[in-house]
């Protein structure tokens, strides 16, 4: 079946770095793949959606200039998260849809010190 | 809210036991998903049943799903240690090709 690939698993970074997030469909191509943000315990938020080849369409109160989206090919999505803060440190997922059904990255734990 | 609501929250049973795990949601829906999700990992797609579905069946698994009462119901038979994780269901909202998810159930299964 579908795999999406996310890298890295897990990430520790000390405040005010950048963090990037690759999300990869493996064997398929995905115009579009979707970020979430998951705290402990609770549900996936969607952040944004990633378009290939145009601007990501982001959830209302998701700052853009924050989580920087790129979509430069068919088969991966970039999320970085710029000048990291503690409030910043979640659980990510990135995942694609491929006939009908959607597949998820396997996640990235950031942790920011 | 949109999105499907889980019940319970947490559930703990024995091994061998069935889990029963609900989900309920408030608006028309495509479709409804579960999913299942170990700590810190991603989801694993476990049952899709569409809006004109009553009941689906995969391996221990059964979904149900009443449309009338906007609730579906996620069966696991004859639970192993195995498979102790967090269930979430995911609805399609009408016009929507974008699941949004609850809270979801945290399972675990004691050997």
């Amino acid at each position: 079946g579908a795999v999406v690939s996310q890298h890295p698993s897990w990430v520790i970074c000390k405040s005010g770095t950048s963090v990037k997030i690759e999300c990869r469909s493996l064997d398929f191509q995905a115009t579009t793949m979707f970020w979430y943000r998951q705290f402990p315990k609770q549900s996936l938020m969607l952040m944004a959606t990633s378009n290939e080849g145009s601007k990501a369409t982001y959830e209302q109160g998701v700052e853009k200039d924050k989580f920087l989206i790129n979509h430069a090919s068919l088969t991966l999505s970039t999320l970085t998260v710029t000048s990291a803060h503690p409030e910043d440190s979640s659980f990510y997922i990135c995942s694609a849809i491929f006939a009908d059904r959607w597949f998820f990255g396997s996640g990235t734990q950031l942790s920011v010190l | 809210s949109q999105q499907g609501e889980e019940d319970p929250q947490a559930l703990s049973i024995q091994e061998g036991e069935n889990a029963t795990m609900n989900c309920s949601y408030k608006t028309s829906i495509n479709n409804l998903q579960w999913y299942r999700q170990n700590s810190g990992r991603g989801l694993v797609h476990l049952i899709l049943i569409r809006s004109n579905e009553r009941e689906k069946h995969s391996g221990r698994l059964r979904v149900t799903l009443d449309t009338s009462k906007k609730s579906s119901s996620l069966l696991i038979t004859a639970s192993r240690a195995a498979d102790t994780a967090s269930y979430f269901c995911a609805i399609n909202p009408g016009g929507s090709y974008i699941p949004t998810f609850g809270r979801g159930t945290s399972l675990i299964v004691h050997p």
